[in-house]
């Protein structure tokens, strides 16, 4: 089946520790995506990729970084200077990354920091 | 980038249709309309987008106003299953690289 994995579905971390979440996608799409979903809102972009070895910073990519070192798979690092790393973390991908082009979103991962 | 105005919260009984509403008032000539929607504690699902046309999939309708200021999601026999949190977004056609702004977003519930 072609799709979005994310893993793990639930991390817990001290603070002061760094963690990554992991994204890997089959559809061989472009253009890959990282939002933060907190409770009760709306998903804010965090980092997006649209080609390999190429990534751009959301609206809220302080505290965080990214890699795209091969089309299927964007990591998300949450570094320690992320004030407030507790949330829901959704990976998604897009065909080119285009305003006409649908995403397509994994099964998120939710990140506990104490 | 544009924004979008939904209703908080909507009600629907089951096999009934449900109109949800979308202002979109600064919307510009490139800005796709997209609609996705999302169950609690689960990512968020691609329903439907157009541009300028009406358009159908087997999931829903999305009819958009003639001067693209507004648009409607159509579904036309709700299931207890299209319970769900409706995302009206604007995707930026050009460079925005497909960035999905989300608000609140509609929360549907259809009562049995």
């Amino acid at each position: 089946d072609g799709g979005i994995t994310q893993s793990p579905k639930y991390l817990f971390r001290k603070e002061g520790q760094n963690v990554t979440l992991s994204c890997e996608q089959n559809l061989n799409h472009d253009a890959m995506y990282w939002y933060r979903q907190d409770p009760g809102q709306g998903l804010r972009l965090i980092y997006y990729s649209q080609i390999v070895n190429d990534f751009q910073k959301g609206d809220i990519a302080e505290g965080y970084s990214v890699s795209r070192e091969k089309k299927e798979s964007f990591p998300l690092t949450v570094t320690s200077a992320q004030k407030n790393p507790t949330a829901f973390y959704l990976c998604a991908s897009s065909p080119r990354g285009l305003g006409r082009d649908e995403q397509y979103f994994g099964p998120g991962t939710r990140l506990t920091v104490t | 980038d544009a924004k979008t105005t939904q209703p908080n919260s909507m009600e629907s009984n089951e096999e009934e249709p449900v109109h949800l509403p979308c202002n979109h008032s600064t919307i510009s000539g490139t800005d796709y309309i997209h609609w996705y929607r999302q169950l609690p504690s689960q990512g968020p699902e691609y329903v439907i987008h157009g541009l300028t046309s009406n358009v159908n999939n087997r999931m829903a309708s999305l009819a958009i106003a003639e001067d693209r200021k507004s648009s409607t999601l159509i579904l036309h026999r709700a299931t207890l299953r299209d319970a769900a949190v409706y995302y009206c977004i604007l995707n930026a056609g050009g460079t925005s690289y497909g960035k999905l702004t989300f608000g609140q977003g509609t929360i549907l519930t259809v009562h049995p």
